[in-house]
C-alpha cells in the first residue's frame, strides 16, 4: 500500500524568509501524481500545487515550487518571501490518478512577524 | 471557493443517531470522493462515486454508507453514531474518469457526537 510520510510535525519561520516542508511517499508505480494541500484554521482544504511523476520539471505556482526526486521518492514544498497568510497545516498527498488521495500527516507551519 | 458545496456545516448530534451529509460536486465533475479528517487518524479515503455508480471503498465503517445521485450530487449517511465518529467530513469533486485528476474539496461537515 502506498504511505506518505512528513516528518516534520511543526515549522515555523519568519515573515519574508523561504521555508521547505518534507515529504516522502512509497510507492511501486511509475505514474502517479503528487499534491500539496494547505489547510488554514477555517479547515477548507485548499490546493497549493501538483506534480506529474512523468514530468522531470518541478512544479511552480507564483511563491510556491517543489523539489521532485522521483528516485529518493521525495517530494519537498518550498515557500519562498512568507507572508502571515501562509500560515496553515499542509498536507503531501499521493494519487494514482483519478483514485484515492493518500495524505501524510500534515506539517503544521507558523509565520512569525 | 471550490465550488463544491457540503450541507451541513456542523452538526450535532447524540450516540446511537442517523446523520445525512450532503455534497454537491463542482459543476460538471462526475466523480465525488469522501474523506473522515480525525485528530487520531489523520485524513482517511472513505468512498468514491463516478457517474453514480460506486468506484472505491477505503476505510468505511459498515454503519456507513453512501450514494451518487442521478443530478452527481452524494450524500454520506452515518448511523449508529459513536463518540469516535465526530469528526470532519469531507467531500472533494473531479471531472476525469483516468489519469491526472485533480480533487477540488468542499468546506466540510463537522461532526459532533455527543
Amino acid at each position: 500500500a502506498q504511505t506518505v510520510t512528513q516528518s516534520q510535525p511543526e515549522m515555523s519561520v519568519q515573515e519574508a524568509e523561504t521555508v521547505t516542508l518534507s515529504c516522502t511517499y512509497d510507492t511501486s508505480e511509475s505514474d502517479y501524481y503528487l499534491f500539496w494541500y494547505k489547510q488554514p484554521p477555517s479547515r477548507q482544504m485548499i490546493l497549493v500545487i501538483r506534480q506529474e511523476a512523468y514530468k522531470q520539471q518541478n512544479a511552480t505556482e507564483n511563491r510556491f515550487s517543489v523539489n521532485f526526486q522521483k528516485a529518493a521518492k521525495s517530494f519537498s514544498l518550498k515557500i519562498s518571501d512568507s507572508q502571515l497568510g501562509d500560515a496553515a497545516m499542509y498536507f503531501c498527498a499521493y494519487s494514482r490518478g483519478a483514485q484515492k488521495l493518500v495524505f501524510g500527516q500534515g506539517t503544521r507551519l507558523t509565520i512569525n512577524p | 471557493d471550490s465550488g463544491v458545496t457540503q450541507t451541513p456545516k456542523h452538526l450535532i448530534t447524540a450516540t446511537g443517531q442517523r446523520v445525512t451529509l450532503r455534497c454537491s460536486p463542482r459543476s460538471g465533475d462526475l466523480s465525488v470522493y469522501w474523506y473522515q479528517q480525525s485528530l487520531d487518524q489523520g485524513l482517511q479515503f472513505l468512498i468514491q462515486y463516478y457517474n453514480g455508480e460506486e468506484r472505491a471503498k477505503g476505510n468505511i465503517l459498515e454503519r456507513f454508507s453512501a450514494q451518487q445521485f442521478p443530478d452527481l450530487h452524494s450524500e454520506l449517511n452515518l448511523s449508529s453514531l459513536e463518540l469516535g465518529d465526530s469528526a470532519l467530513y469531507f467531500c472533494a469533486s473531479s471531472s476525469q474518469p483516468a489519469g491526472e485528476d485533480t480533487q477540488y474539496f468542499g468546506p466540510g461537515t463537522r461532526l459532533t457526537v455527543l
